[in-house]
């Protein structure tokens, strides 16, 4: 099993540009979710699901859009991308509450210029 | 406010000592669980140990302890006999039980760096 994959593993933006962050699940997770990791912050909540259909914000949700179309798949969007949002962007997923950890994909590397 | 406290940004530990990472976390409630998780320089997160507030007996699996005390909200973890692949990053996190998605608050971080 693949566990959870992301793509692209890192990408170049130019300030306004827009892109699309994809990860993938293949363990049946209900829940999924999207973190930042910047220098000396931890990892911070920006967007997660609890089921296909369904999106919630996190901690950090400005600026990204997120979308759950299908259960395996959670996407994240950025409509304008700002030197702000230059980040180490983690997936994760998990079977649910409780004892259950959060499995996370490798990471993808974002740079805003 | 921050929920989760990790005081030490970085350490050295010598090669087959012991070190303990500290992590004081914040909450009311009282169900909650705490994890440690590892961040070598590849970038990937590796869970290593959980610890349920309800747990009596604190976690352990192989190397790594959790020093559970729960009057003092603290969930310190330690790493015995430290080799070098263990220079990494950890980080603690906080699921709090009446949070019924799943979500996990995480602290800053701890580098580690284990020297020969």
């Amino acid at each position: 099993n693949a566990g959870v994959t992301q793509t692209p593993k890192f990408r170049v933006l130019k300030t306004g540009q827009s892109m699309t962050l994809l990860c993938a699940q293949d363990m049946n997770h209900e829940y999924m979710y999207w973190y930042r990791q910047d220098p000396g912050m931890g990892l911070r909540l920006i967007h997660y699901s609890v089921g296909e259909g369904t999106t919630a914000k996190g901690e950090v949700p400005d600026g990204y859009n997120v979308s759950r179309l299908k259960k395996q798949n959670f996407l994240l969007g950025l409509e304008s991308a700002a030197p702000s949002q230059t980040s180490v962007y983690f997936c994760a997923s998990t079977r649910g509450a409780g004892s259950e950890t959060q499995y996370f994909g490798p990471g993808t590397r974002l740079l805003v210029l | 406010a921050q929920k989760i406290t990790q005081t030490q940004p970085g350490m050295f530990v010598q090669e087959k000592e012991a070190v303990t990472l500290d992590c004081t976390y914040d909450t009311s409630d009282q169900s909650y669980g705490l994890f440690w998780y590892k961040q070598p320089s590849s970038g990937e997160m590796i869970f290593l140990i959980y610890q349920g507030s309800y747990d009596e007996q604190n976690a352990t699996e192989g190397r790594y302890s959790l020093n559970f005390q729960k009057a003092r909200k603290s969930a310190n973890l330690v790493i015995s006999a430290s080799q070098l692949g263990d220079s990494a990053m950890y980080f603690c996190a906080m699921r709090e039980v009446r949070d019924s998605w799943g979500k996990l608050q995480f602290g800053a971080g701890t580098q580690v760096v284990v020297t020969p």
